[in-house]
């Protein structure tokens, strides 16, 4: 099966400017994830998604930073505005439903805030 | 909320040498994965391993829910075996939340 899809790979952009970032999950999954990855740490969930509806969002930092899941398949992250501390990777997962079922990441975004 | 430990951070070890890879758990859980982060970043789901032992190849791995711990075993090490592996744990408490751990950096020696 094909994995999940992200997209850019790699994003530069100077602080207070925005960013969009593009995710595929796995067909047939209804779970979608977006983790933020700072260097050196684990993964950490900004929000998830059930079909198009938000499961959790509890630590995604919602004055800058949203996220949408039209038709419950593909999902876009966005940052406005962008500022130092979100340099990062931003990975993509996707699962059956709930979650007990094992997590398939995508490539990742690398983001550089300059 | 639960806390999720790996050892050793680092580990450092020559082609050909065994390894096994620690993760604790401060609840139960009722998910957990074993991933390998590759150095361009890419995480691989290496087992997906709630309970039990599971063998793929060289790697293997045994989780013990009630005492909550999980090991991960790597045999006969590879220079490509080289990278970051993460336990990511779902608590029971928790309707969705993943958690990973920080990580450990295995770095193999040709």
């Amino acid at each position: 099966e094909a994995g999940v899809a992200q997209s850019p790979r790699y994003k530069i952009i100077e602080k207070r400017q925005s960013v969009a970032f593009w995710c595929n999950p796995i067909s047939g999954h209804a779970t979608l994830y977006w983790y933020q990855q700072i260097l050196g740490q684990g993964p950490k969930l900004l929000i998830q998604f059930q079909n198009n509806g938000v499961v959790d969002d509890s630590q995604l930092p919602k004055d800058r930073f949203s996220a949408e899941r039209l038709k419950g398949v593909d999902s876009t992250l966005k940052i406005q505005p962008a500022k130092l501390e979100d340099s990062a990777v931003y990975l993509c997962a996707s699962s059956k439903t709930g979650g007990d079922y094992g997590y398939t990441f995508g490539s990742g975004t690398r983001l550089t805030v300059v | 909320g639960i806390q999720v430990e790996q050892s050793p951070p680092d580990l450092i070890l020559q082609e050909g040498a065994n390894s096994t890879l620690r993760c604790n758990f401060s609840d139960s859980v009722n998910n957990l994965q074993w991933f390998h982060q590759n150095p361009w970043g890419q995480l691989i789901n290496l087992f997906y391993i709630p309970s039990g032992t599971k063998q793929n190849g060289r790697l293997s791995a045994t989780t013990v829910a009630t005492e909550r711990y999980s090991l991960l075993y790597i045999s006969s090490s590879q220079t490509t075996d080289s990278g970051v592996y993460f336990c990511a744990v779902r608590p029971v408490s928790s309707a969705s939340k993943i958690i990973f751990g920080s990580g450990t950096r295995l770095s193999i020696r040709p």
